[in-house]
């Protein structure tokens, strides 16, 4: 079975570039989350969805940092206008039903220049 | 208090030794307990589901102390290949479905 898929894998932007990160999650999982990770902050839950439905932004930094979840296999990450501090790994994770395990993909690495 | 509290570490052990990490809990309604690991520049992964009961796989054993609040992970005759970062990770409680609570994590390093 195929994990939870992002990308781009890797992105390398200049300041005030928009940037928009992809998150497949596993299929069949109701619950999608958006994380941010940094040496600094370490894992950092951004936002995360319910049947397509965001139920929890507060984690998102601010009005710059938006995601949508369209349909149950999509969900974007968009950051518009990038600056440098947003430099950081980016995961998708998916999770089924409430109990259980999240499954992580693989990260997006963000360098914003 | 943070949600999830984790000793960092590292922990610098040998081959073979047995290492044990704990991890306590504010939220007492918490009901899904976890261990994941962290290589360097990669993506967290399930170790393993931690149950009231407790519960071992090969050479790791995880319990849980819903009184005291604190779940622990036994590594036994610890490789190289152990070392990585272990997060303890908490379901959000009744109040908070849905969300999980990583800790900062406890590093590990296997010295030869």
């Amino acid at each position: 079975d195929a994990g939870v898929i992002q990308s781009p894998r890797h992105e390398v932007t200049e300041m005030g570039q928009e940037v928009t990160l992809r998150c497949k999650p596993i299929s069949g999982h109701d619950y999608l989350f958006w994380y941010r990770q940094t040496m600094m902050r370490g894992l950092e839950l951004l936002i995360y969805f319910n049947n397509n439905v965001p139920i929890d932004d507060s984690g998102m930094p601010e009005d710059r940092f938006s995601a949508k979840m369209p349909n149950a296999s999509f969900s974007t990450l968009k950051i518009q206008p990038s600056e440098p501090r947003d430099s950081a790994v980016y995961f998708c994770a998916s999770r089924e039903g409430q109990r259980g395990p999240q499954y992580f993909g693989p990260g997006t690495r963000l360098l914003v220049l | 208090r943070k949600e999830v509290e984790q000793d960092p570490g590292p922990f610098n052990v040998p081959e073979g030794a047995t290492v044990a990490f704990n991890c306590t809990y504010s939220n007492s309604a918490s009901q899904s307990f976890f261990w994941y690991r962290q290589d360097c520049r990669k993506e967290p992964k399930l170790l393993m589901s931690v149950y009231s009961s407790g519960n071992e796989d090969g050479r790791f054993t995880a319990q849980l102390n819903r009184a005291s609040q604190y779940i622990s992970l036994l590594i036994r005759d610890s490789k190289l290949s152990d070392s990585a970062t272990y997060l303890c990770v908490v379901n959000g409680g009744s109040s908070n479905t849905g969300k999980l609570i990583f800790g900062q994590g406890t590093t590990l390093q296997v010295k030869p």
